[in-house]
């Protein structure tokens, strides 16, 4: 099975710029998470989704945005892009079953911010 | 809120030593605890984890205890190896769909 995969593998923006990020879930994944990455915060939640609904959201400003096709598929947006939001951008996808969820990560999309 | 406390941030063990990661979630409805190993340039990858209705597991030289009560959980390896330096995140998660990371912590085995 193919794993989780992640376009573009890397950007460069300027600020006030838009990106818009993509990743495609294991086959058969319907929850898909984006996670920020950065040097010593760790990974912070950005948001989650299932079955094309925004389930989970975590505290970060209404610049970034998402959203997830019928396919699974799902795109992360960033407007006005700000030099803070140079990052390592990781979706993950995970089955969802039960009382608890295996999510597995992609490569990331490297951004940015100049 | 929701928060996951990890420590320490950087740990360095002699090869053939033990190391040991802690954890404390701040959410009783986490039900779900994931650890996950990130290599450098690479992508997080799953260890091993624990549900809420057990109180330790195994897999080989890695182990995760879990105390519920406390809101405790931890990351035991045994016999460290070079391989096995890399950051290490704990996760709690959220029904549904939400999974919480702490902020890493940074192994360093020494030879």
């Amino acid at each position: 099975k193919a794993g989780v995969t992640q376009t573009p593998r890397y950007l460069i923006k300027t600020r006030g710029q838009q990106v818009t990020l993509s990743c495609s879930p294991i086959s058969g994944h319907r929850s898909v998470s984006w996670y920020q990455q950065t040097p010593g915060q760790g990974l912070q939640f950005l948001f989650e989704y299932f079955s094309e609904t925004q389930r989970n959201k975590g505290n970060f400003p209404g610049r970034f945005s998402g959203r997830q096709f019928s396919n699974s598929r799902s795109e992360m947006n960033v407007s006005t892009l700000e030099l803070g939001d140079s990052a390592l951008y990781l979706c993950a996808s995970s089955l969802d079953t039960g009382d608890g969820k295996t999510q597995y990560f992609g490569p990331g999309t490297r951004l940015l911010v100049l | 809120g929701e928060n996951v406390e990890q420590h320490p941030s950087t740990l360095s063990v002699q090869e053939g030593d033990s190391a040991v990661i802690k954890c404390t979630y701040s959410d009783s409805a986490s039900n779900y605890f994931p650890w996950y190993k990130q290599e450098l340039g690479k992508r997080p990858q799953l260890i091993i984890d624990i549900r809420s209705n057990v109180g330790e597991k195994k897999d080989q030289r890695i182990a995760v205890t879990l105390n519920k009560t406390a809101k405790h959980f931890s990351l035991h390896i045994t016999e460290t190896q070079p391989e096995d330096s890399a950051v290490y995140f704990c996760a709690a998660s959220l029904p549904p769909g939400k999974i919480i990371f702490g902020k890493g912590t940074r192994l360093h085995i020494l030879p």
